[in-house]
């Protein structure tokens, strides 16, 4: 079955502090993977998406993420978080097709400290 | 700038009513979504449409229905709103080949 797993609901880390955000998928085709962050009452703002090429993608607001076949995952990273990026992260999994539905993890939030 | 728009940041509505959600889209995008998001659960898909007047049923489509009459807007319905339907709601876009999903900002729908 195709799914998505962020086992961490909830991340608190201290401002200036490195950041990974875990997931795990399964997916029977050649995945394309998303991670989505949610501001308080927002709609989600796409970070970074990976379709193929380089593992290691780069995305907005100093995020990046690598994708790794063999272990099914594509963790999200941030090596200096700070105070705005408390938010809920989603990580998302799709195919190639002219109906892209995408399959959602259930989410991170993650709290920063001062 | 890619822009989706939702009718309603917030609505509050009756038990039995009949609610309509609107959502926009102005990238000329083929593919749109509906979400519900709720605590714990994540976003999961109602409706998609990938053509006009075209839907196809997602994952939890009971007690909901969609329309799509033009290419830019797709409309969420629901027949008559029970409490359990309370709950955040996604509108989305995509072009044809597996791109990204932009989402609009939301309705919070509180039904009493």
């Amino acid at each position: 079955a195709q799914s998505v797993t962020q086992p961490d609901i909830h991340i608190t880390v201290s401002e200036g502090a490195s950041l990974e955000l875990r997931c795990n998928y399964s997916y029977g085709a050649t995945p394309y993977l998303f991670w989505y962050v949610q501001s308080p009452g927002q709609g989600l703002q796409l970070l970074l998406k990976y379709f193929s090429g380089d593992t290691l993608v780069q995305g907005i607001k100093g995020f990046e993420a690598e994708f790794k076949r063999s272990q099914s995952s594509f963790n999200l990273r941030k090596p200096s978080v700070h105070w705005s990026d408390a938010a809920e992260y989603f990580c998302a999994v799709g195919g190639l097709g002219a109906t892209n539905k995408l399959i959602f993890g259930t989410g991170t939030l993650l709290a920063v400290q001062p | 700038d890619v822009k989706v728009t939702q009718s309603s940041r917030y609505l509050v509505k009756r038990t039995g009513e009949k609610v309509f959600l609107e959502c926009v889209q102005d990238m000329d995008h083929e593919n749109m979504f509906w979400y519900r998001q709720d605590p714990g659960l994540g976003l999961r898909l109602i409706y998609f449409s990938y053509d006009v007047k075209m839907k196809e049923k997602g994952d939890i489509p009971e007690g909901y229905s969609v329309s799509r009459e033009k290419k830019e807007r797709f409309s969420l319905i629901l027949e008559s709103a029970s409490t359990n339907q309370t709950s955040m709601y996604l509108c989305a876009s995509s072009g044809p080949w597996g791109e990204t999903q932009y989402f609009g900002p939301g309705t919070r729908l509180l039904v009493l």
